[in-house]
């Protein structure tokens, strides 16, 4: 049974570019959350997807967006990046029908760098 | 906001010992989860708690849901070199809340 996977696993991008991460969840699961976690702190909710809509939104610019596709699987843009994104970035994954995201599965995570 | 505040930062003792922390906030949780990150990984969960009082094991990890809603502690019993981490205390704010509130992690260095 497969668990949460992201891609990529690392990636380097420079002051303004912008940049697509992706999730596909655990099996039977059909809510995706993402997190971002800074060096040395605890991760921060940014949204989470559910049914192909944002289900609720964190403390996060529009710049970060999302999708999710039909399969359940996800993605985060972040666009006009800032020094200030470099970190690694967490997708979790619920269980269908939890009525809520209780409890989160979370992927190894993609370590965005941005130069 | 809502703000978890774990205890200690870190934590450094000697295999076979007992290890406890805690996490608190100034308002009421509605659930209390408990992970455990190694580096370059994400968080794994361990335990999940739902009810004030109550007491969940796993393996020779045990956790409680603070009576008065606003804590949660974290017991490791005869530590090994594999629980060598950083653990996280997380909660749901309120009934149907999506998001889960992390708190700043509890970094456990066992020396054998």
């Amino acid at each position: 049974d497969a668990g949460v996977t992201q891609s990529p696993t690392h990636l380097i991008k420079t002051r303004g570019q912008q940049v697509t991460l992706r999730c596909s969840p655990k099996s039977g699961h059909d809510t995706v959350s993402w997190y971002q976690q800074a060096l040395g702190q605890g991760p921060q909710f940014i949204f989470q997807y559910y049914e192909e809509e944002e289900r609720q939104r964190g403390n996060f610019p529009d710049r970060f967006s999302g999708h999710q596709f039909p399969n359940y699987s996800s993605e985060l843009n972040v666009n006009a990046l800032l020094l200030g994104d470099s970190a690694l970035y967490l997708c979790a994954s619920s269980p269908a029908g939890s009525g809520g995201s209780y409890e989160q599965y979370f992927g190894p995570g993609t370590r965005l760098t941005v130069t | 906001g809502q703000q978890l505040n774990q205890s200690p930062q870190s934590m450094f003792i000697q295999e076979g010992e007992d290890v406890s922390m805690n996490c608190t906030s100034s308002s009421i949780f509605n659930t209390w989860l408990w992970y455990k990150q190694d580096p370059g990984e994400g968080p794994v969960l361990l335990i999940a708690l739902y009810k004030a009082g109550e007491l969940t094991s796993n393996g020779r990890l045990t956790a409680q849901f603070g009576i008065t809603r606003k804590d949660s502690f974290l017991n490791i019993s005869a530590s090994i070199p594999s629980d060598v981490g950083i653990y996280f205390c997380a909660g749901h704010f309120y009934q149907g809340a999506q998001k889960l509130v992390f708190g700043q992690g509890t970094r456990l260095t066992i020396n054998p």
